[in-house]
């Protein structure tokens, strides 16, 4: 089983509409969980970080975590075509020494 | 106030060819990744070191790999020889910890090293 697993897309959202992003993870003891987004051709940026359970709003972006089911979910409000990009679920997996794990991401198109 | 600096922004080599990247982290930050990332296998941890020290290098591939970081300011990511296997970006990233946290995974990434080896 992957550390960090996402569906790889490409996932294809109306503009206006909510896109939702999912992630799992395998590490029960992870406590910090990141979203960051990376625009082709340029290098990750972080959008959203959640540590504990349940909802953490950003303007348009909003992370949810389930330490119980080990799931960790983007929803972006909205969508617009600035959007389009490759979001990657990164979890803090501590192993020894803590190392930053991230998904495969997943890659979203917002349609005008 | 400068982000992370690397260099070369991209690199062709022939196989064989020892490679060398280099990177300059974000003034004060105390830790820094590399990272290669690929189609296949995603953005894939390398090594990092904390405080110049280094800490987890499993994800190095193989000997051919190495890396330094002789100063705060300063890291290096070697391969020799090179193979076309090797051929990816390779990102360096720095990030910094907050009292009472050991790692915030808040990672501020370089533009990368497009490495391709023929």
């Amino acid at each position: 089983q992957k550390e960090v697993e996402q569906n790889s897309g490409p996932l294809s959202v109306p503009e206006g509409a909510i896109a939702s992003l999912n992630c799992t993870y395998s590490d029960r003891g992870s406590q910090s969980f990141f979203w960051y987004r990376q625009y082709s051709g340029k290098s990750p940026e972080l959008i959203m970080f959640i540590y504990s359970n349940g909802d953490k709003e950003d303007g348009r972006f909003t992370a949810q975590l389930n330490k119980a089911s080990q799931y960790v979910s983007l929803l972006i409000r909205d969508s617009q075509p600035s959007d389009s990009a490759t979001y990657l679920c990164a979890v803090n997996i501590i192993q020894g020494a803590q190392k930053l794990v991230f998904g495969q991401g997943t890659r979203l198109t917002i349609n005008p | 106030d400068a982000g992370v600096i690397q260099s070369p922004r991209h690199e062709v080599t022939e196989m064989g060819q020892e490679v060398t990247l280099r990177c300059k982290p974000i003034s004060g930050h105390d830790y820094l990744f590399w990272y290669r990332q690929t189609m296949m296998r995603g953005l894939e941890l390398l090594i990092y070191f904390n405080n110049n020290v280094p800490i987890d290098d499993s994800g190095m591939p193989e000997d051919r790999f190495s890396a330094k970081m002789p100063n705060a300011s300063f890291s290096t990511l070697k391969i020799q020889p090179s193979e076309p296997r090797d051929s990816a970006v390779y990102f360096c990233a720095s990030s910094f910890s907050r009292t009472g946290l050991i790692f915030t995974g808040e990672l501020f990434f370089g533009e990368g090293s497009r490495l391709t080896v023929l």
